[in-house]
């Protein structure tokens, strides 16, 4: 089982609507969690860091954590063709000094 | 500021032949981090190094070698090189204490290997 789970897609969505990204994970020492998006032949970009559980709220986009489910969720809302992306979930441990991956959604936003 | 920087941003090598991948890290940050990403995959920790030194290391065997030098720049060889090696390599600095710690990674835009 890897540590991180995601659901590759492809998403495709027309413009203006929610979109609803998901990980889930095995590792119950797992406390920060991040997503990041990356653009096809680009780095990975930080877009949301959430420490243990609750909801983190920026602009147009909303990161949950659950432990107890050990299910984190990014929503982004009034979704734009730019948003066209890869949607990568990462989180660690406390003290831990690497990320832990999943292996992304491919998100398709229709004009 | 600026940000990280790879280099060269693609290569093509045969199997059996060795790769140096450099990165310059972000101002500021003291460690340095690879990953290795598949095509359709996320990235996979290779290894991290602060201070100069190691400090932690995925699931890759010693063919992956990295240094960090004084200015925190990296550079990440692979010797004996095979086809699965083929993917993007993505150098990730950070600010850390003792190399723990980092809830944010600054990735460049990688180096895209190919193994023939």
């Amino acid at each position: 089982q890897k540590e991180v789970e995601q659901d590759p897609g492809p998403l495709s969505v027309p413009e203006g609507a929610i979109v609803s990204l998901n990980c889930t994970y095995s590792n119950s020492a797992f406390q920060y969690f991040m997503w990041y998006r990356q653009y096809s032949r680009k780095g990975p970009e930080l877009l949301m860091y959430t420490y243990s559980s609750g909801n983190k709220e920026d602009g147009r986009f909303t990161a949950q954590v659950d432990k107890s489910s050990k299910y984190i969720s990014l929503f982004i809302r009034d979704s734009q063709p730019s948003d066209s992306a890869t949607y990568l979930c990462a989180m660690r441990g406390y003290n831990f000094n690497k990320f832990y991956f999943g292996s992304g959604t491919k998100l398709n936003v229709k004009p | 500021e600026t940000g990280v920087t790879q280099s060269p941003t693609h290569l093509i090598k045969t199997r059996g032949q060795q790769v140096t991948l450099r990165c310059s890290s972000q101002s500021g940050h003291n460690t340095v981090s690879w990953y290795q990403q598949a095509l359709g995959q996320g990235p996979q920790f290779i290894f991290q190094y602060y201070r100069e030194e190691e400090n932690g290391r995925g699931n890759f065997p010693p063919r992956f070698s990295g240094l960090q030098f004084p200015n925190y720049s990296s550079e990440l060889n692979v010797n004996a090189l095979e086809l699965d090696d083929s993917a993007l390599y993505l150098c990730a600095s950070s600010l850390t204490s003792r190399g723990q710690g980092a809830n944010v990674l600054t990735f460049g835009a990688g180096s895209r290997l190919t193994v023939l």
